[in-house]
């Protein structure tokens, strides 16, 4: 079964600052999709970037732009020049690409609950 | 965009008492809804996963008798709690999804039984 492994619970950026988040996952896959998703105080679900695994590049949103490692099995997301509203839970997460059965479910991590400091 | 809506945003209810919630797809077909539950600082833990039409399937550990859910059209979807007690206080967040594209979530329901 995968997992996705989020090491930091809390992290802490001043605002314009540039801040990364880790984001490990385990797969016998080949194929499939990683996202990280903000989660405000609001608590909505708002999806920041998606990444295909077969695609070599990785993708990138305005301000924020992803570390795709395949091999490593890491797919960390940078956020630059950070903005008091990106203060929020941040879940990275996988998803099969089949869509069969249990396949096609988001599998998510624990989140990072990132501050950020005027 | 896509948007998914959640009735109601917040419920409070007695221990014993049954609570519907309702999620819809706003502006498109969902051929697949999922329900999420969320326990205070953590993680979305997904309950069910429903195709319209057909049974929901659940996740290991999710009493189906006890978490109905009704995927009866293509754009709602709804999940009952029934005899609901105070340990079933959470935060639920269904998601749709169009076919072979991503997933949107509804802005979540509240649930608190006294």
């Amino acid at each position: 079964a995968q997992t996705v492994t989020q090491s930091q619970p809390e992290m802490s950026v001043q605002e314009a600052e540039t801040v990364t988040l880790s984001c490990t996952y385990d797969t016998s896959e080949s194929d499939y999709y990683l996202f990280w998703y903000k989660q405000p105080p609001s608590r909505q679900m708002i999806l920041v970037i998606r990444q295909e695994a077969y695609k070599q590049q990785n993708a990138t949103e305005n301000r924020f732009s992803v570390n795709f490692q395949k091999a490593a099995k890491s797919f960390s997301l940078k956020i630059s020049d950070s903005q008091l509203g990106d203060a929020a839970m941040y879940f990275c997460a996988y998803r099969s690409r089949g869509y069969g059965g249990s396949q096609g479910n988001l599998i998510f991590g624990k989140g990072t609950k990132l501050s950020v400091k005027p | 965009g896509a948007v998914v809506s959640q009735h109601p945003s917040w419920v409070i209810c007695k221990s014993g008492t049954s609570v519907k919630i309702e999620c819809r797809s706003l502006d498109f077909q969902a051929t697949t809804m999922f329900w999420y539950r969320q326990f205070p600082k953590q993680s979305l833990m997904l309950m069910a996963t429903s195709n319209e039409g057909s049974k929901a399937t659940y996740e290991q550990g999710v009493e189906k008798d006890k978490f109905l859910i009704n995927h009866a059209s293509l754009t709602l979807s709804t999940l009952t709690v029934t005899s609901a007690h105070p340990e079933d206080s959470s935060f639920y967040i269904c998601s749709a999804r169009k076919a072979k594209a991503e997933q949107f979530f509804g802005p979540g329901t509240r649930l608190t039984v006294l």
